[in-house]
């Protein structure tokens, strides 16, 4: 499995944007890049996905590298509710079905 | 809101025994993902069901088994219930088109 690399914790400020990054030198073609986030007690949270073109919902945008080797989950104003723990994941639905293989995250601590 | 319910919420169990614990989908997806949980720890995939058979399956024993119904509500068992299976299982309804998997809440199981 194509393995991610995140920062263990982060830091924000309530209102400021927040960029998280995560690196997967060994993405593959078939690939998709999802970012899920799990709030205290509660189930994860669908985020946002991608597979090469950068990608904006209501909750977030994902950038990704030219090479896909990289890519940063954007919250453009930060709020308290958004403190969760952010997982990057790799995943090939077409190819290898829809398992999502979590790993540690970035635990993103917001401050008023 | 997702619309997938677990239950129980909390469970204790002892080692040795079975467990039964259940999932169900408002949006009535056709696909059921299984995860655990350990304390600290990001989500394990266990296993997978769509159309009423198992569509893949994590690094977990045989005496991890699962169900679907025809009316897509699923069912995780554990028998032989040892230690190391307390944790917080997720269950998550899957949209094979946009490849968002929703989680329920979890229920969380102390073995002891």
């Amino acid at each position: 499995d194509a393995k991610t690399t995140q920062p263990n914790s982060m830091e924000s400020n309530e209102e400021e944007p927040v960029h998280l990054p995560c690196n997967h030198s060994t993405i593959s073609g078939t690939d998709y890049i999802h970012w899920y986030r799990q709030l205290p007690s509660q189930g994860p949270e669908y985020v946002i996905h991608g597979l090469t073109s950068n990608v904006n919902n209501r909750m977030a945008s994902l950038a990704i590298a030219e090479d896909r080797k990289s890519s940063t989950l954007i919250l453009h104003r930060a709020t308290l509710r958004d403190a969760a723990v952010y997982y990057c994941i790799l995943s090939a639905p077409r190819v290898a079905g829809n398992m999502l293989t979590f790993g540690g995250g970035t635990r993103l601590m917001v401050k008023p | 809101e997702t619309g997938v319910t677990q239950s129980p919420t909390h469970l204790i169990k002892t080692r040795g025994q079975q467990v039964t614990l259940r999932c169900s989908s408002q949006s009535g997806h056709n696909t059921v993902s299984w995860y655990q949980q350990a304390l600290g720890q990001g989500p394990q995939f266990i296993f997978q069901y769509y159309r009423e058979e198992e569509n893949g399956r994590g690094n977990f024993p045989p005496r991890f088994s699962g169900l679907q119904f025809p009316n897509y509500s699923s069912e995780l068992n554990v028998n032989a219930l040892e230690l190391d299976d307390s944790a917080l299982y997720l269950c998550a309804g899957v949209n094979r088109i946009t490849y968002e998997q929703y989680f329920g809440p979890g229920t969380r199981l102390t073995v002891t």
